[in-house]
């Protein structure tokens, strides 16, 4: 099977700009999450949609939102940029919701974002 | 919420040497603890886990533990090799929402 994708790989903005990132999972996998990876935080989770359902939210301000499509695609948008957005912005995607049980996720490549 | 602590963050070992690095979870109902590889500029990797009803899993050269009761899990790599350079993230999740560790930068040395 093909692994999780995403695009852009790499993208330049601007302060006060707004941006949409791309997501597609593993086929027949139904969760995907969210997460941005930075030097001085590491991987923060962003959120994590199941059946185009936001189930789970981390601790991150309104500007960062999101969305998944019926074919399990997902984007998320960041909108009114900010330098510290500046990260790479991982998807993972699982066959289930995370749960205590818990399913492998399986991360894709990551979008680069500056934001100048 | 859950707080994952990561020790070391830089782990530096010559070919051939073992490798260990720790992590502390607080939430005791963490119950699933993976550990991922991350090569530079690549993607996180699963390379292995381990669920709440198990100490400890190994899988040719790579081992993980768990001591639920003082909330702590290791990964343990023997013989090293140069190709074994990467950063070690491990995860704690129990709720729906993984907590990752800082990640530790491991370096071998030929």
């Amino acid at each position: 099977k093909a692994g999780v994708t995403q695009t852009p790989r790499y993208l330049i903005k601007t302060r006060g700009q707004q941006v949409t990132l791309s997501c597609s999972p593993i086929s027949g996998h139904r969760s995907v999450s969210w997460y941005q990876q930075t030097p001085g935080q590491g991987l923060q989770f962003l959120f994590e949609y199941f059946s185009e359902t936001q189930r789970n939210k981390g601790n991150f301000p309104g500007r960062f939102s999101g969305r998944q499509f019926s074919n399990s695609r997902s984007e998320m948008n960041v909108s009114t940029l900010e330098l510290g957005d500046s990260a790479l912005y991982l998807c993972a995607s699982s066959l289930e919701a995370l749960s205590p049980a818990t399913d492998t996720q399986y991360f894709g490549p990551g979008t680069r974002l500056t934001v100048l | 919420g859950e707080n994952v602590e990561q020790h070391p963050s830089t782990l530096s070992v010559q070919e051939g040497d073992s490798a260990v690095i720790k992590c502390t979870y607080s939430d005791s109902a963490s119950n699933y603890f993976p550990w991922y590889k991350q090569e530079l500029g690549k993607r996180p990797q699963l390379i292995i886990d381990i669920r709440s009803n198990v100490g400890e899993k190994k899988d040719q050269r790579i081992a993980v533990t768990l001591n639920k009761t003082a909330k702590h899990f290791s990964l343990h790599i023997t013989e090293t090799q140069p190709e074994d350079s990467a950063v070690y993230f491990c995860a704690a999740s129990g709720s729906y929402i993984p907590t990752f560790g800082r990640g530790t930068s491991l370096i071998v040395h030929p």
